[in-house]
C-alpha cells in the first residue's frame, strides 16, 4: 500500500542535541512538507519542497533545517538552536492542485 | 497572509445527533481539505473540497469557494467521530502550502 512512513514515533532530545526525523513515501508524489504542531493547536508550516534538491521555509523554519536528496524523502533536523521544540511533528506530501497525505506524526520532547 | 477561522472550538454531542462545522476563509483559494484527527494524532483525509458538495456515509461537506466558506455536516454522530476536526486551505497566491484553521474538538458521549 502506498503511503508516508514517519520514524521514529517517539522521540527524546537532551538540551543541545540535533535529532533527525525521518519521513518517507511511496506516493510518487513530488512535494513534501513539515508540520509542527503543539497542544491544542493547529498545524504550522516549518518547510516544504516541490522537487528534488529544492526546498523553501515554512512559516515556523528558524531552528530547523531539512534536505530533499530524493524524491521519496524528506527528513527534518532539529537544532540545538530550536529553544523549544517539543511538540508533534507531522509531515505531508502531494501532487500538484491534489489532495495532501500525512504521515502518522513523530511526537519529540526534550528531557 | 490568508485567515482561516473555525467554528465552534469546542464541540459536545449525544450520540446520534446531527452537527455543522465552519470554515471561513479571508482569500481566493486553489483547494480546501477537511482532516479528521484521531486521539493518536493521525490526520485522516475526509474530504478534498475546493468547490461543490461531497457526500462520504454520514458525513458530507460544501465549499462555497465564491463566498470563501465550507460546512462539514455530521449526521447521526457516533463516539467514533470523536477528535479534532481540521479544515486547511492552499492559498491562490501560495501554491503547495497548505494553511490549516485551529480545529474544531468534538466530543460525542454515548
Amino acid at each position: 500500500d502506498g503511503g508516508i512512513t514517519q520514524s521514529p514515533k517517539y522521540l527524546f532530545r537532551k538540551e543541545g542535541q540535533n535529532v533527525t526525523l525521518s519521513c518517507e513515501q511511496n506516493l510518487n508524489h513530488d512535494a513534501m512538507y513539515w508540520y509542527r504542531q503543539d497542544p491544542g493547536q493547529g498545524l504550522r508550516l516549518i518547510y516544504y519542497s516541490q522537487i528534488v534538491n529544492d526546498f523553501q521555509k515554512g512559516d515556523i523554519a528558524e531552528g530547523y533545517s531539512v534536505s530533499r536528496e530524493k524524491k521519496e524523502s524528506f527528513p527534518l533536523t532539529v537544532t540545538s538552536a530550536q529553544k523549544n521544540p517539543t511538540a508533534f511533528y507531522l509531515c505531508a506530501s502531494s501532487i500538484r492542485r491534489g489532495s495532501y497525505t500525512f504521515g502518522s506524526g513523530t511526537r519529540l520532547t526534550v528531557v | 497572509g490568508i485567515q482561516v477561522e473555525q467554528s465552534p472550538p469546542d464541540l459536545i454531542l449525544q450520540e446520534g445527533a446531527n452537527s455543522t462545522l465552519r470554515c471561513n476563509f479571508s482569500d481566493s483559494v486553489n483547494n480546501l481539505q477537511w482532516f479528521h484527527q484521531n486521539p493518536w494524532g493521525q490526520l485522516i483525509n475526509l474530504f478534498y473540497i475546493p468547490s461543490g458538495t461531497k457526500q462520504n456515509g454520514r458525513l458530507s461537506a460544501t465549499t462555497v469557494a465564491t463566498e470563501r466558506y465550507s460546512l462539514l455536516y455530521i449526521s447521526s454522530s457516533q463516539t467514533t467521530d470523536s477528535g479534532v476536526d481540521f479544515c486547511a486551505v492552499e492559498p491562490k497566491d501560495s501554491s503547495y502550502k497548505l494553511i490549516f484553521g485551529s480545529g474544531t474538538r468534538l466530543l460525542v458521549r454515548p
